[in-house]
């Protein structure tokens, strides 16, 4: 069964509305989250890096305060886009790490912005 | 940095052929690799692994060597089904933990016809 649980698992929304994505490892704590964006028929981004009780780090080019991450305890991080607009359309994926184990990945969240 | 050379898609077989994904790397030290496989409207599972040179990772009839001195990962399979269709996705990272970030190629869509 799915370890890693990515909800919602698509939001339709409006120009100018922030929308949070939450990520949940299920039986595990995990340590580290990963947040990764997907375009069509492409690879995936990394975001940022989520470790629990510190501020995220951003890989070059992301915004951090249009992708505000939170990582608040060992099963939980949360994703927000303020403020989207329809270039922030995507599939989002969140991952979650834990020791040797490899990560495990959500089953994304496709977002599309009106 | 670290990067990954994919064999780009799409990729059409007919059921029962034999499958070669290639795979190639940069890295410095001794990343770990990944492949990746991604069914449609859904995140990514592990399909398998290798954490140092020569291991062979295998699961569900794929396997995939990692050879440092050709600095590949090869994915093959000898036999595919229908059920194969997805992309797939080779990665690595700088260990083998669940705390280090992934770097990913650009995916290889692979479409199994009956």
């Amino acid at each position: 069964g799915a370890v890693v649980s990515q909800h919602p698992s698509r939001v339709i929304c409006k120009s100018g509305t922030s929308v949070k994505i939450e990520c949940r490892s299920l039986d595990f704590q995990a340590t580290t989250m990963f947040w990764y964006r997907q375009f069509p028929k492409q690879s995936l981004m990394l975001m940022a890096t989520s470790n629990e009780g510190s501020k995220a780090t951003y890989e070059q080019g992301v915004e951090k305060d249009k992708f505000l991450i939170n990582h608040a305890s060992l099963t939980l991080s949360t994703l927000t886009v303020t403020s989207a607009h329809p270039e922030d359309s995507s599939f989002y994926i969140c991952s979650a790490g834990q020791g040797s184990q490899p990560q495990h990945f959500g089953d994304g969240t496709r977002l599309s912005i009106l | 940095g670290n990067s990954v050379t994919q064999m780009e898609g799409p990729v059409t077989l007919s059921e029962e052929a034999f499958l070669t994904i290639n795979c190639t790397y940069t890295a410095t030290g001794y990343p770990s690799l990944f492949w990746y496989v991604q069914y449609p409207g859904e995140g990514l599972q592990l399909l398998l692994k290798a954490t140092k040179a020569d291991d062979k990772g295998s699961n569900k009839g794929f396997e995939a060597t990692y050879r440092k001195e050709t600095t590949s990962f090869h994915l093959e399979k000898g036999s595919v089904q229908v059920s194969d269709s997805a992309v797939y996705f080779c990665a690595l990272s700088g260990g083998s933990g669940g705390n280090e970030k992934l770097t990913f190629g650009t995916g290889t869509r692979l479409t199994i016809i009956p």
